[in-house]
């Protein structure tokens, strides 16, 4: 199975909003309402933001939000903050009941 | 407030086997699907693969081959063995559950253990 696809990187200033995209097939986030986002800082475990493409879990702020057309799923951060810079995995579940992770952005705020 | 920890040996020498368990305190291993994941330094996540409480498995295809995943409900732990590993397998190791909301299983990873880290070399 091969990795979603991400930007390496995206960067923005406080308070912007900055869109990552994920690219899948019609194996995983073409099929499946079951995308996931990760976010994780240097030297910690992944963290997951949002799941089945717009769901946020407990806890998580509302400046995170998901939304999917086609095979590309994309997370939207909007009000930028210091704190959200870091890596962002996109993940799918897929039609062989595997689970496939995305390349990873890095999110610089700048 | 459930807590997932990795244990197991830090240096695996090339060709051999690289054994790690998982320990799941503050809640029980049963009825969950529970999920391993690497990431090499400086590189993105790999799903390994995942196993329900039960035993019934699930690997990626590119490690299947490699890849054993059991479970000790008793002990409440459950464990990643991967053989014949290459300097390839150098990683963090990370064990994961997967969320569970009554008899709905979601898919995503809601739990994570804090990685262990697992250098193959001689």
């Amino acid at each position: 199975q091969s990795a979603l696809t991400q930007p390496a990187s995206v960067s923005g200033s406080p308070g912007q909003s900055i869109t990552i995209s994920c690219t899948g097939s019609s194996s995983d986030v073409g099929v499946y309402n079951f995308v996931s986002w990760y976010q994780q800082h240097p030297g910690k475990a992944p963290k997951v933001i949002i799941f089945d493409v717009t769901n946020r879990p407990s806890g998580i702020s509302d400046r995170f939000s998901g939304s999917k057309s086609g095979k590309t799923a994309s997370l939207t951060i909007s009000g930028l903050q210091a704190d959200d810079e870091g890596d962002y995995y996109c993940a799918s579940y897929t039609t062989t009941s595997t689970y496939v992770f995305g390349t990873g952005t890095y999110v610089t705020v700048l | 407030q459930v807590q997932l920890q990795e244990s197991g040996p830090g240096l695996v020498k090339p060709s051999e086997t690289l054994s790690l368990m998982c320990t799941v305190s503050g809640g029980s291993i049963s009825s969950y699907y529970w999920s391993w994941v690497r990431q090499p330094a400086g590189k993105g996540l790999e799903w390994i693969g995942r196993i329900y409480s039960s035993g019934n498995t699930k690997y990626n295809p590119s490690l299947n081959s490699r890849v054993t995943m059991s479970v000790d409900t008793s002990k409440n732990q459950f464990s990643l063995t991967l053989n014949s590993v290459t300097a390839a397998d150098t990683a963090v190791y990370y064990c994961a559950r997967v969320k569970r909301v009554g008899a709905i299983h979601y898919y995503y990873m809601d739990v994570w253990g804090t990685g262990t880290t697992v250098t193959v070399s001689s």
